[in-house]
């Protein structure tokens, strides 16, 4: 079964540094995600991004956070000054299209900024 | 603002059914979603609703009820496996961003 790969799967940084979290996507899906979720909360949207641009973003994805598809096949977020409220598992998602046929979730990278 | 509401937890035996309810809050609504996640694990699919009704797939059932704004999903012959959380998500707009709820903790006891 196809699966959303992403790398790595533990990222401890310090505070300020900048991050790039880095995903690949399911080859034949056009639709990409980042999600966060804290620690025993709930998941939250970042930013969807289509035809090589963002389609939509949240208030959480401020100037600090910016996403790339560098290639055919890598989908990445970069967060430039992380703060230690940036500490969460980020989840990489991929639709083939709309989202009622639901997203593929790939197994998360837990980012703890300390 | 968006705002869904489940139940925090929910317990049941083994063998047993289990409905989770979903309440929302929404601006706009084009369609509700279940993810199941175990600990540790990535949230995986089970199910869309974008029109009334009940939705089966297997031992999961999703039912929506657009007048109402609520919509649940039923675990029928609960296996241990089971046991997880589970995350109503709303699709608000045209867009494909998800609104998740805060999810249901669900432990199957034998």
């Amino acid at each position: 079964e196809p699966e959303v790969t992403q790398t790595p799967s533990h990222q401890v940084t310090q505070m300020g540094q900048e991050v790039i979290l880095r995903c690949v996507p399911i080859s034949n899906h056009l639709y990409f995600y980042w999600y966060r979720q804290i620690l025993g909360q709930k998941v939250e949207f970042l930013v969807s991004f289509y035809n090589n641009e963002i389609s939509e973003k949240s208030e959480i994805f401020d100037d600090q956070f910016s996403v790339e598809r560098p290639d055919g096949s890598n989908f990445t977020l970069k967060i430039r000054s992380t703060k230690l409220e940036d500490s969460a598992m980020y989840f990489c998602a991929s639709s083939m299209t709309e989202v009622n046929y639901g997203y593929t979730f790939g197994s998360g990278t837990r980012l703890t900024v300390v | 603002g968006q705002s869904l509401e489940q139940p925090s937890e929910v317990t049941a035996v083994e063998g047993a059914i289990v409905q989770i309810n979903c309440t929302y809050q929404t601006s706009g609504f084009y369609g509700l979603s279940w993810y199941q996640q175990h600990d540790g694990g990535a949230p995986t699919f089970l199910s869309y609703n974008a029109l009334d009704g009940l939705e089966e797939t297997g031992r999961f059932s999703s039912f929506l009820s657009r007048s109402d704004s609520y919509g649940y999903l039923l675990l029928q012959e609960l296996q241990m496996k089971d046991s997880a959380s589970y995350f109503c998500a709303v699709r608000d707009n045209a867009g494909n961003m998800l609104t998740f709820g805060g999810g249901t903790r669900l432990m199957v006891k034998p």
